[in-house]
C-alpha cells in the first residue's frame, strides 16, 4: 500500500562526507518534490521535478543536488553536508496539473557528526 | 513567503469541535484555501480544499468567508489521533508548489 517510501528512514553521515538520499513511488506521478524540515520547523521546499523539468527554489545551497533518473525514483545528493543539514528529509508527489494534493512519503532523518 | 497567518498553537478537548483559523487576507480570485496536517513523525498530510464554497468530507469541513480573506478548519469531534500541526496554504491549482507556512499547533486534550 505504500505510495511515497522514502529510504533510509535514519541517515547518520560524517561532516563533509557525501550522502544521497532516496524517493520512490508507485503513483506514476509526473511532480516529485524534496522538502527539508528542521526541528520545530515548517517544510522547505528545495526543489521539484515535473517529469523531468527541475525546478530549483532560489535559496536551495548548491550543495543539494536531485536526481531523477525514471518515473518512479528521485534522489537528493548533499555533496559535503554540514552539521546545519541535520534534519528530516521529506520527498512528495503530486499529478501535476491542476491536481490539488501532495503525497508525502514518512520522510529520512539526517544526522550529521 | 507563505500568505497565510494562524495561531501557533491551540487546545482542544477530546470530543469536542476544533476549529482553526486562518486569515489569508491578500488571497487572489484563483487561489484556494488547502488545509494539510502534520503527526509528529510522519509526512505532511492532505486534508481539504476550497475556492469560496463551503467544503465537507471525511476528515474535515472548510469554512471560507464570503470574503474569502479567512477561512476556518473543523475537526467536529476531535480526538487525540488528531494532536498534529495543521498548516493552511494558499495557492493556486496549477502551481505545482506548496509553500508552508509555520501552522498551528493542535493539542487535544483527554
Amino acid at each position: 500500500d505504500a505510495m511515497v517510501i522514502q529510504n533510509p528512514r535514519y541517515q547518520v553521515t560524517q561532516f563533509g562526507k557525501p550522502v544521497t538520499l532516496s524517493c520512490s513511488q508507485t503513483l506514476n506521478h509526473n511532480v516529485m518534490y524534496w522538502y527539508q524540515q528542521k526541528s520545530s520547523q515548517a517544510p522547505k521546499l528545495l526543489f521539484h521535478y515535473y517529469d523531468k523539468d527541475f525546478n530549483n527554489e532560489a535559496d536551495t545551497p548548491d550543495n543539494f543536488q536531485s536526481r531523477r533518473p525514471n518515473t518512479s525514483f528521485c534522489f537528493l545528493d548533499i555533496r559535503s553536508p554540514g552539521l546545519g543539514d541535520a534534519a528530516m528529509y521529506l520527498c512528495a508527489t503530486s499529478e501535476g496539473g491542476t491536481s490539488y494534493e501532495q503525497y508525502f512519503g514518512p520522510g529520512t532523518r539526517l544526522t550529521v557528526t | 513567503d507563505a500568505k497565510t497567518t494562524q495561531p501557533t498553537s491551540m487546545d482542544c478537548a477530546e470530543g469536542r469541535a476544533a476549529n482553526l483559523p486562518c486569515n489569508h487576507s491578500t488571497i487572489s480570485g484563483n487561489e484556494y484555501v488547502y488545509w494539510y496536517r502534520q503527526i509528529h513523525s510522519q509526512g505532511p498530510q492532505y486534508i481539504i480544499h476550497g475556492l469560496k464554497n463551503n467544503e465537507t468530507n471525511e476528515m474535515a469541513s472548510l469554512i471560507i468567508t464570503e470574503d474569502r480573506k479567512s477561512s476556518t478548519l473543523i475537526l467536529p469531534h476531535a480526538t487525540l489521533r488528531d494532536t498534529a500541526v495543521y498548516y493552511c496554504i494558499v495557492r493556486t491549482p496549477s502551481d505545482d508548489k506548496i509553500i508552508f507556512g509555520k501552522g498551528t499547533r493542535l493539542h487535544i486534550l483527554p
